[in-house]
């Protein structure tokens, strides 16, 4: 079963523009979530990370939402940069330390 | 600053073969992780260890596989008798074990394909 999931398998964004990419999960006990955005003939990089006691992180052009009651959180891209098109996966874990789940990404297209 | 490594970036072997990846994690850090990633699908995991031992596998961890982090530095994943499955790339991450939550830092795996 699939506790994280990302329902948009592709996204196209005119450079500039914001991209916001989207992320849901079922397990009430996960308490940290994460962002990786993955370059083809790579391993996935570190974006940025939300505690459950926040709602939004912010990191340069990168912001994370985190909406609790949903079950769902966000990563804003602004503004967009060609640089930016990867494949963006969404994580969550229940406890300090141990495995992530991950969603099954989102292909993220920025068109100069 | 060297990130995790691992070794071999592909590894192409017939069925029924034995093969072993290695893995080495950023210095610091004491959380090793495999994870299995196949065309579609985001990682999966497979099992930890904090320093040498380890804490939790996978229910996909069958009993062909096995890994290994003797010193608590370097890990080894070994598949035996390997199957048409088991084609996928596996991702070795690592990160600090403390206070907090922390981020796994990901090398760029090690594409297995199985003839």
């Amino acid at each position: 079963d699939q506790q994280v999931k990302q329902n948009s398998p592709s996204l196209s964004v005119q450079e500039g523009r914001i991209s916001i990419l989207n992320c849901d999960y079922t397990n009430s006990m996960f308490d940290y979530f994460l962002w990786y955005k993955k370059y083809p003939a790579e391993g996935p990089t570190f974006l940025i990370s939300i505690s459950s006691i926040k709602d939004k992180n912010e990191d340069g052009r990168f912001t994370v939402f985190l909406n609790k009651s949903a079950k769902h959180l966000s990563l804003h891209i602004v503004p967009s940069q060609p640089g930016d098109s990867a494949v963006y996966f969404c994580a969550a874990s229940a406890n300090t330390g141990n495995q992530f789940y991950f969603g099954t990404g989102t292909s993220l297209t920025v068109i100069p | 600053d060297t990130g995790v490594s691992q070794d071999p970036r592909h590894k192409i072997t017939k069925r029924g073969q034995n093969v072993t990846f290695r893995c080495d994690p950023i210095s610091e850090h004491n959380r090793l992780y495999w994870y299995r990633q196949t065309l579609g699908q985001g990682p999966e995991f497979l099992t930890y260890f904090q320093n040498e031992a380890q804490l939790e596998k996978s229910r996909l961890l069958s009993d062909r596989f096995s890994a290994e982090r003797p010193k608590g530095s370097f890990s080894t994943l070994e598949i035996q008798r390997t199957e048409q499955g088991d084609s996928a790339m596996y991702l070795c991450a690592s990160s600090l074990a403390g206070t907090g939550n922390q981020p796994q830092h990901f090398g760029d795996g090690t594409r297995l394909s199985i003839l």
